[in-house]
C-alpha cells in the first residue's frame, strides 16, 4: 500500500512555542489530508480536513488559529502548534487520500507525539 | 451526525477461542464501514472494509443494516491478533473522512 511519513516522529517543547509537523505522501499524490489528535487510551478525533490548494476545513471546537495547516502541494502538509501549551500534549496522526472517489483508501501516518513542558 | 460506538474497551480471549469485537453506528445515509488494526508501535492499518466482503487474517465483517452493526469476528484467535482494533465510517458520498470509534483492545492470551 501506500505510504504516508511524518516528521518529527516525537518532539518536546516549552510552553508558548510553536511546534511544526511534516506529513508526506511517499508514492502518490494525495488530494486531501486529514489531520488527527489522539489522546491516550482515547480514539482518534478528526482535527481537520484539507485539500490541496485551498484552505483547510476544521473540525468543531478545533482553533483554527491555534493549529494552521498548509496543504501547499500534493505531497505534503504541515500542521504547526503555536503557542504550544501543555494540553496541547498528544498524538498528532496524519492521514492522505488520493481522489476523491469515495471508495479510495485513506492512508496513515506514524504519528507524532508532542509533549509541552 | 455520524458515530461510532465500540462498547468494549478490553476484551481478553484466550488463544484458539472466537473472537467478536463488536461495533455500532449511527448514521442516517449510506455508509461505509471498516475496521483499521493498530499492533503495538505499529502505525494504524486498514484491515478490512464491508464493501470487500473479504476475509482478512482470518476476520469477517459483515454489515448489519438493520442492526446497524458491523461486528468483527474471527473462529480462532492468535496470539498475534493481539491489538487496538478500530471500527470507523464514512459516507459513501463525498470526500469525507473516517469517522472512528473508541476501539478496543483485544488481548490473546496463550
Amino acid at each position: 500500500g501506500a505510504v504516508v511519513s511524518q516528521h518529527p516522529s516525537w518532539v518536546i517543547c516549552k510552553s508558548g512555542t510553536s511546534v511544526k509537523i511534516e506529513c508526506r505522501s511517499l508514492d502518490f499524490q494525495a488530494t486531501t489530508m486529514f489531520w488527527y489528535r489522539q489522546f491516550p487510551k482515547q480514539s482518534l478525533m478528526l482535527m481537520a480536513t484539507s485539500n490541496e490548494g485551498s484552505k483547510a476545513t476544521y473540525e468543531q471546537g478545533v482553533e483554527k488559529d491555534k493549529f494552521l495547516i498548509n496543504h501547499a502541494s500534493l505531497t505534503l502538509s504541515t500542521l504547526t502548534v503555536t503557542s504550544a501549551h501543555p494540553e496541547d500534549s498528544s498524538f498528532y496522526i496524519c492521514s492522505a487520500r488520493v481522489g476523491l472517489a469515495v471508495n479510495n483508501e485513506q492512508f496513515f501516518g506514524p504519528g507524532t507525539r508532542l509533549t509541552v513542558l | 451526525a455520524q458515530r461510532v460506538t465500540q462498547p468494549e474497551k478490553l476484551l481478553s480471549v484466550f488463544k484458539g477461542a472466537p473472537v467478536e469485537l463488536k461495533c455500532n453506528y449511527s448514521y442516517s445515509g449510506s455508509p461505509e464501514l471498516f475496521w483499521y488494526v493498530q499492533y503495538s508501535r505499529q502505525r494504524l492499518q486498514l484491515l478490512l472494509r464491508h464493501i470487500s466482503r473479504e476475509s482478512i487474517k482470518g476476520f469477517t465483517a459483515d454489515l448489519n443494516k438493520g442492526e446497524t452493526s458491523f461486528h468483527l469476528k474471527k473462529p480462532f484467535a492468535q496470539e498475534e491478533d493481539s491489538a487496538m482494533y478500530y471500527c470507523a465510517l464514512r459516507p459513501l458520498s463525498g470526500n469525507t473522512p473516517l469517522v472512528f470509534g473508541k476501539g478496543t483492545r483485544l488481548s490473546v492470551i496463550a
